[in-house]
């Protein structure tokens, strides 16, 4: 089975401040991990995956990652952030036995970044 | 590169009906993944197509069903529809290589569905 829980619905950050959006994960094997954003009446955006190698990840508009194989988490960070970062996350694992698509989702977090 | 277009975007259907869902996939993808997105219920799999090939199915009435062309663009139809059915209706596609599940899947726009 794989699961993911984001456990906050909601973060607020001022303008400028760094940004953390938190996600931890279950799979039975090894992970694959996503992160995408989505904007108000808008599909999701990708914005990085862990696939292998270096626990840290870069992604679009300056977003990082980080896997902790120990703690079975997978943070979405951001030095500095944006009002216009303002938007729904999603945190999604895949299980590497897995060869398809079935992603599982996470319930998703609500950031607002206030100016 | 065109990104995941989807069809229609906004419709509003009655209960009882049915409904057809298009999905155009990004060039030289080749497996498409409908995902169900409701408030209450997040994001859920639906079902992915590969060479016109269903080749997994999340846990959704036999209401919901899909087909694959096979020039990859792909259609899901929900039929007897009830007010539950509502949602924002999300296609998504990928590369698939033999193998290897690390493909990142790719999303349209969506189509959004209401049923009154």
């Amino acid at each position: 089975a794989q699961s993911v829980a984001q456990p906050e619905d909601q973060v607020n950050v001022a303008e400028g401040n760094p940004l953390t959006v938190k996600c931890t994960y279950s799979v039975s094997g090894n992970p694959y991990l996503f992160w995408y954003v989505q904007y108000p009446n808008r599909g999701l955006q990708f914005l990085l995956k862990y696939i292998t190698g270096d626990n840290l990840v870069k992604g679009s508009y300056g977003f990082e990652a980080e896997f902790n194989k120990s703690q079975t988490s997978f943070h979405l960070k951001k030095p500095s952030a944006l009002v216009s970062d303002s938007a729904l996350y999603f945190c999604a694992v895949r299980d590497r036995i897995y060869n398809n698509n079935d992603m599982r989702f996470g319930a998703g977090t609500r950031l607002t970044v206030k100016p | 590169k065109a990104g995941v277009t989807q069809t229609p975007r906004y419709l509003i259907k009655t209960r009882g009906q049915q409904v057809t869902l298009s999905c155009s996939p990004i060039s030289g993808h080749r497996s498409v993944s409908w995902y169900q997105q409701t408030p209450g219920q997040g994001l859920q799999f639906l079902f992915e197509y590969f060479s016109e090939t269903q080749r997994n199915k999340g846990n959704f009435p036999g209401r919901f069903s899909g087909r694959q062309f096979s020039n990859s663009r792909s259609e899901m139809n929900v039929s007897t529809l009830e007010l539950g059915d509502s949602a924002l209706y999300l296609c998504a596609s990928s590369v698939m290589r033999q193998g290897w599940s690390g493909n990142t899947i790719y999303f349209g726009e969506g189509s959004w569905l209401t049923v009154v």
